[in-house]
């Protein structure tokens, strides 16, 4: 079945340092890709919708400045979390829909972002 | 914005007993998903049900879809410790982001 490969699983950096995820789909191509954050024991809250080749749309609320996304290919798109603070520390999860599917999305497992 | 609602917001079962889950939603959606969360790892997609469905299944797994009712339910058939996890079921309204409910924590004691 199709794969979404996240990384880094865990990170862990200093307040002020930036720090970059990859999210890649492995077996096929994903013209979309949507970044989700995930509070412990909450749901999912989309952050924004990553298009290849153009730039990604933030959801209300979410800061572009500190969240840049870049989709430079149809199998890569990547997160950084510009000047972390503390209350960035979050599970991020991505996602791609497949170019050919009906709707299912498949997720990464993941990364554990914690921002002393 | 969040769309799906789940309930219970966790359910503690025996082994062995059949766990169902709620879901409720407030917009018109192509179709709805559910997926499962083991704790800290990313989302396994379950079972997808069209607007059209009224009932999908899958192995212990069965969905159901009410559209007039805006609300759908995933019940697990003899319920295994190994099916201890959250339980999401988000909406799909066309081209656009799956909207996720704040999801079901089941736990199955063996």
């Amino acid at each position: 079945g199709a794969v979404v490969s996240q990384h880094p699983s865990r990170v862990i950096c200093k307040s002020g340092t930036s720090v970059k995820i990859e999210c890649r789909s492995l077996d096929f191509q994903a013209t979309t890709m949507f970044w989700y954050r995930q509070f412990p024991k909450q749901s999912l809250m989309l952050m924004a919708t990553s298009n290849e080749g153009s730039k990604a749309t933030y959801e209300q609320g979410v800061e572009k400045d500190k969240f840049l996304i870049n989709h430079a290919s149809l199998t890569l798109s990547t997160l950084t979390v510009t000047s972390a603070h503390p209350e960035d520390s979050s599970f991020y999860i991505c996602s791609a829909r497949d170019r050919g599917s009906t709707g299912e999305l498949f997720f990464g497992e993941g990364s554990r972002l914690t921002v002393l | 914005s969040q769309q799906g609602e789940e309930d219970p917001q966790a359910l503690s079962i025996q082994e062995g007993e059949n766990a169902t889950m709620n879901c409720s939603y407030k917009t018109s959606i192509n179709n709805l998903q559910w997926y499962r969360q083991n704790s800290g790892r990313g989302l396994v997609h379950l079972i997808l049900i069209r607007s059209n469905e009224r009932e999908k299944h899958s192995g212990r797994l069965r969905v159901t879809l009410d559209t007039s009712k805006k609300s759908s339910s995933l019940l697990i058939t003899a319920s295994r410790a190994a099916d201890t996890a959250s339980y999401f079921c988000a909406t799909d309204g066309g081209n656009t982001p799956l909207v996720f409910g704040k999801g079901t924590r089941l736990s199955v004691i063996a």
